[in-house]
């Protein structure tokens, strides 16, 4: 499995846009990079999935580098229902299994 | 929107007690996963089941077993609970085909066992 390394904890302003970023050097070729957000009291959440370019949703951006070693989440403005812990999970296992690290846990300031 | 229902937010049992979680969703996933959630810990995987009838063991089945009877329908069993099962059990689901499928989860089970 690839491991990821995410800051601990981030804080923003509201209405600012806020960059995530995650190191996965080990990601294999194949493998997508999928992001989740966990809020308080709630159960995981999708965010969003890329391979190789640049991904946008309604939630949110995935800039993912050209040597695949590293993304971003970026959230173009943060508001305060964003704060949440996010994770970052390069590739699945067989059976589509996740495998949560750490995250990063978001504050956003009014 | 899809719809991951767990049937219990808390509980609380006593050690010893067989317990009974479940789960139901309603987008006709093939795939549905247990997970419990451990503060440093994380999310890890306990079982997992790709169709009705089956299922695999994930990172930490030791004292759980599971049932999926009806493909919308996954349970999780603690045959005899014990005071380290205290925890936050999340399931998903998702679909099958296309190993990057999103996983959709329920809020949650917290659990405590006295």
């Amino acid at each position: 499995d690839a491991k990821t390394t995410q800051p601990n904890s981030m804080e923003s302003n509201e209405e600012e846009p806020v960059h995530l970023p995650c190191n996965h050097s080990t990601i294999s070729g194949t493998d997508y990079i999928h992001w989740y957000r966990q809020l308080p009291s709630q159960g995981p959440e999708y965010v969003i999935h890329g391979l190789t370019s640049n991904v946008n949703n309604r939630m949110a951006s995935l800039a993912i580098a050209e040597d695949r070693k590293s993304s971003t989440l970026i959230l173009h403005r943060a508001t305060l229902r964003d704060a949440a812990v996010y994770y970052c999970i390069p590739g699945v296992n067989a059976g589509n299994m996740l495998t949560f690290g750490g995250g990063t846990r978001l504050m956003v300031k009014p | 929107d899809v719809k991951v229902t767990q049937s219990s937010r808390y509980l609380v049992k006593r050690t010893g007690e067989k317990v009974f979680l479940e789960c139901v969703q309603d987008m006709d996933h093939e795939n549905m996963f247990w997970y419990r959630q451990d503060p440093g810990l994380g999310l890890r995987l306990i079982y997992f089941s790709y169709d009705v009838k089956m299922k695999e063991k994930g990172d930490i089945p030791e004292g759980y077993s599971v049932s999926r009877e009806k493909k919308e329908r996954f349970s999780l069993i603690l045959e005899s609970a014990s005071t380290n099962q205290t925890s936050m059990y999340l399931c998903a689901s998702s679909f099958l085909v296309g190993s990057n499928q999103p996983q959709h989860f329920g809020d949650g089970t917290r659990l405590s066992i006295l």
